[in-house]
């Protein structure tokens, strides 16, 4: 079983918002990570936009809007990134990151379109 | 302005090695710890090695095979990838690591260098 789990895609309407989920393993517990996310849009090197362990623990990437924001649901070990007023421009392919076991472990990637 | 540009891929048989090196600009390279990371023709992103001031990692799929380092006086970081397989081809991107109080991640990040291991 993979470290970390995205769903390889998901579809939303300009406008409204998108929650882009990223699962840890069972037995690696979510809450005492700092999950990364970065955007990668067709033909660019990934973009970091923000980290994310609590609301007193957080990053926002230099220039990243506001309306990208992270949290977790502890319930379902899983990190999630959370988009708000969808723009087309948003379109791209969005991967979580975490360091575990002396390593850095990306997801699988979510490829987000917006439609 | 901070620039990565990543250089050295090409076409190479199976078992042959490659060097790929990943000059930076704007920035002093050695007061940074820095990434290797692949990503393989329409996969996802998979981290390779990292290296900072006292410690070097590196990916199961590459240990023993791959080398990082860095060089101060060209500011500039290395891999050295031997026995390289088919499931080595990848755009190879170098990314720096930075820290803050709450976290560590990539900021920038060069525009790649393709290598293709095939017969």
């Amino acid at each position: 079983q993979a470290v970390l789990t995205q769903p390889s895609s998901l579809s939303a309407s300009p406008g409204a918002s998108a929650s882009l989920t990223c699962t840890l393993r069972s037995g690696i517990n979510v809450g005492t990570y700092r999950i990364n996310w970065y955007q990668q849009k067709s033909g660019s090197p990934p973009q970091y936009l923000l980290t994310y362990k609590s609301d007193s623990d957080k990053h926002q990437g230099s220039g990243v809007p506001s309306r990208f924001s992270g949290s977790k649901d502890a319930s379902a070990n899983a990190g999630i990134l959370l988009i708000s007023g969808l723009q087309s421009d948003d379109e791209a392919d969005y991967y979580c990151m975490i360091w575990h076991s002396s390593a850095w472990v990306f997801g699988g990637g979510t490829k987000l379109t917006v439609l | 302005e901070v620039q990565l540009v990543e250089s050295g891929g090409g076409l190479v048989q199976p078992g042959g090695s490659l060097r790929l090196s990943c000059v930076a600009s704007g920035f002093t390279l050695s007061v940074y710890s820095m990434n290797w990371v692949r990503q393989a023709p329409g996969k996802g992103l998979e981290w390779v090695s990292y290296i900072g001031s006292s410690s070097i990692y590196y990916a199961d799929s590459v240990k023993g095979r791959f080398t990082i380092s860095r060089d101060s006086a060209r500011n500039s970081l290395y891999l050295q990838m031997n026995s390289l397989r088919a499931e080595d081809t990848a755009v190879y991107y170098c990314a720096t690591e930075s820290c803050t109080s709450v976290s560590c991640h990539f900021d920038y990040w060069g525009q790649g260098t393709l290598v293709t291991v095939s017969s």
